[in-house]
């Protein structure tokens, strides 16, 4: 079980948007601490997408967009593309006892 | 460009022990925190350690505290991670990551591509 919970799997048809959530809580998301976002193509290494709840690095298409808010976070996909079928994940800081990196349990993107 | 090439991986039985490496490239090694990160067979990732640029802090997660240690040659552009008294669920595939730090927060770019571990009898 995830400290972040994101949906098992979300799916949209190319050209729609699409939305990712990542819930967390008081002792990370919630306590103002960054999340960041990062997309696995099938068979690679993560890559990463958004840092700094909402910054895309360079080489990251304006497609892709990052949020926050509370305890929680929101990765936007617009003009939805192909090879944009991935896995999914957020990051954040965790001030927890069993705390410091956690991850979200990732999210399963289909292009329909 | 920064490159991550990790090695070390392969098949080792349960309470055996393994030492991963990871050659860095593109960029001053001793100026960057690193990380270990893993990923399980079809599941999602775990955060493992993360060494600070001299090696004077080190951080684990709780699953890993007491038989792995993180470590770094930076003279030799190196990460390592010894990994004693293995169990099955050490079986992942482990990433080398740079952390990008703006303190408390970190994160990963870029990441390695990684090598398989498997714990099995």
């Amino acid at each position: 079980q995830s400290v972040l919970t994101q949906p098992p799997s979300v799916s949209g048809a190319p050209g729609q948007r699409v939305t990712i959530s990542c819930t967390g809580s008081s002792s990370n998301i919630g306590a103002g601490y960054d999340v960041h976002w990062y997309q696995q193509l099938p068979g690679i290494a993560p890559k990463l997408l958004i840092c700094a709840n909402s910054k895309r690095p360079s080489g990251v298409p304006d497609r892709f967009s990052g949020s926050k808010s509370g305890t929680s976070a929101s990765l936007a996909i617009t003009g939805l593309q192909a090879e944009d079928e991935a896995d999914y994940y957020c990051q954040s800081y965790d001030s927890s006892l069993s705390g410091y990196v956690v991850f979200g349990g990732g999210t399963k993107l289909t292009v329909l | 460009q920064v490159q991550l090439v990790e090695s070390g991986g392969g098949l080792v039985k349960p309470g055996g022990s393994l030492r991963l490496s990871c050659v860095a490239s593109g960029f001053t090694f001793s100026d960057y925190y690193m990380s270990w990160i893993r990923q399980a067979p079809g599941k999602g990732l775990e955060w493992v350690s993360y060494i600070t640029s001299s090696g004077s802090t080190i951080y684990y997660a709780d699953s890993v505290k007491g038989r792995f240690t993180i470590s770094r040659d930076n003279a030799k552009n190196s990460l390592y991670l010894q990994m004693n008294s293995l169990r099955d669920e050490d079986t992942a595939v482990y990433y080398c990551a740079r952390v990008i730090t703006r303190l408390p927060d970190v994160w990963f770019d870029p990441w390695g591509q990684g090598t398989l571990v498997t714990v099995s009898s």
